[in-house]
């Protein structure tokens, strides 16, 4: 079945740049997304990506898509630790209402 | 102010007893869903439900049951619940698919803490 993988933790130093990676299987995806998660919250749509698309900039953030290796990355710039929450990657379809998230990627940024 | 609201926020139950977990949402959006979050695993979809008196099973439909007899409401039952039904529940709506509303944009209520024993 479909699947969306994602390292469990990364941790970078307030003012670098952090890359979250995500990796799906479902070669039929329409609309990929980052959502995030902070403590005791419920999930906020951070950006999304068509899947005819490469590139998204949106401010910080910069999503990059590989469909040939079915990679998706999400880049924030000049991290703050504001940033510090749980990153989640998704895939859903043109047409249903089926979506599929990955495991999450906690993120620490260290003052 | 546009919500997903859900209750109860906390709920501490025992094997066998049934519940419902409420769901509602202001913003008239057709698609909910209700998701599991277990570490580990992310965010598991458990049924949805593209419109009034439509619903599918997700990944995990397993030990639950939904009903939407209204567009606004969409409340989870687990009709015998089970310890590893012990998970963060949320409920998340969405506008249906249209080339002119931002229809990808999936909105979330604040979540369910459940505890079977």
């Amino acid at each position: 079945g479909e699947d969306v993988e994602q390292s469990l933790f990364l941790s970078v130093r307030e003012g670098d740049s952090s890359v979250i990676n995500c990796t799906y299987t479902d070669s039929s995806s329409t609309y990929l997304y980052w959502y995030k998660q902070e403590p005791g919250a419920g999930l906020q749509l951070l950006t999304y990506i068509f899947s005819n698309m490469d590139m998204k900039q949106d401010q910080r953030l910069t999503v990059l898509l590989n469909k040939k290796d079915k990679h998706l990355s999400l880049r924030i710039a000049d991290t703050q630790t504001g940033d510090s929450a749980i990153y989640f990657c998704a895939e859903s379809q043109s047409g249903t209402y089926k979506y599929i998230f990955g495991t999450g990627t906690r993120l620490k940024v260290l003052a | 102010e546009a919500q997903v609201t859900q209750n109860p926020r906390y709920l501490i139950t025992v094997t066998g007893k049934k519940l419902t977990v409420t769901c509602s949402q202001n913003m008239n959006h057709e698609y909910m869903s209700w998701y599991r979050q277990d570490p580990g695993l992310g965010l598991r979809q458990i049924y949805y439900s593209m419109n009034v008196e439509v619903t599918d099973k997700g990944d995990v439909p397993e030990g639950y049951k939904v009903s939407r007899k209204e567009k606004r409401n969409f409340p989870l039952i687990l009709e015998s619940p089970s310890p590893n039904q012990t998970s963060l529940y949320f409920c998340a709506s969405r506008l249906r698919e249209s080339s002119i509303s931002r229809s990808y944009e999936q909105y979330f209520g604040p979540g369910t803490r459940l505890t079977v024993t």
